[in-house]
């Protein structure tokens, strides 16, 4: 049968230090990427995107950073807060067998130290 | 209130039978969905669906059927034929497969 267990990367921080999360895409097509966060039990939600035309791109406490020429996106978190820990998704789109896919990163755990 | 929904929340079933997990959404979006979490595992793709009345095979599509009759609906069956079904399933759905991806709450399914 499969294995179970814990086999995601873990990023732990202090409470108010800032994280960042990193991701290697393997499309170097790929022009859309997006970064989900998926609590305990739930599923996973949007927290901000970037098209391949920017190289870094804000929002709310968020930034999402990418370099194309090594095929890398991060994702920064400033003043981290013990309702940022969850398990982060990056996703990369981009041409593929019948029109755009979408392929997601493995996923990396934050956990929010108080 | 606009959104996604997957029925039920848990779900148990005997080894050999057939079951089929519910995703509807509002928000009228064309592109639909379908995942397979296992514990500590990222999201694998199962199949999608870009418009009503077609649909795609993704990553792990054997053992599992869909269908697009409806631009809200997407179910999935889960047939006897997938060989470790036990698995958290996600639905989702975008206005188009160059958009974000909104998330159902998804579907625990134990097969005993």
């Amino acid at each position: 049968g499969e294995s179970v267990g814990l086999h995601l990367p873990t990023l732990s921080v202090q409470e108010g230090d800032n994280s960042i999360i990193n991701c290697a895409y393997s499309n170097s097509a790929s022009d859309y990427f997006i970064w989900y966060k998926q609590e305990s039990g739930k599923g996973p939600q949007f927290i901000i995107d970037i098209r391949s035309n920017m190289d870094k791109r804000q929002g709310q406490r968020v930034t999402v950073l990418l370099n194309k020429t090594v095929k890398h996106l991060s994702l920064q978190i400033a003043a981290t807060q013990p309702g940022d820990s969850a398990v982060y998704f990056c996703a990369e789109n981009g041409p593929g067998t019948g029109g755009f896919k979408t392929i997601f990163g493995a996923g990396t755990r934050l956990f929010v130290k108080a | 209130d606009g959104g996604i929904t997957q029925s039920p929340k848990y779900l148990f079933r005997k080894e050999g039978q057939n079951v089929t997990l519910s995703c509807e959404q509002n928000l009228n979006h064309d592109a639909m969905y379908w995942y397979r979490q296992d514990p500590g595992q990222g999201l694998r793709l199962i199949y999608y669906s870009q418009i009503v009345n077609d649909f795609q095979k993704g990553d792990i599509a054997e053992g599992y059927s869909v269908s697009r009759e409806k631009k809200e609906s997407f179910p999935l069956t889960v047939t006897s034929a997938q060989k470790n079904p036990t698995a958290f399933y996600l639905c989702a759905s975008s206005k188009s497969s160059y958009n974000e991806q909104f998330f159902g709450p998804g579907t625990r399914l134990t097969v005993l």
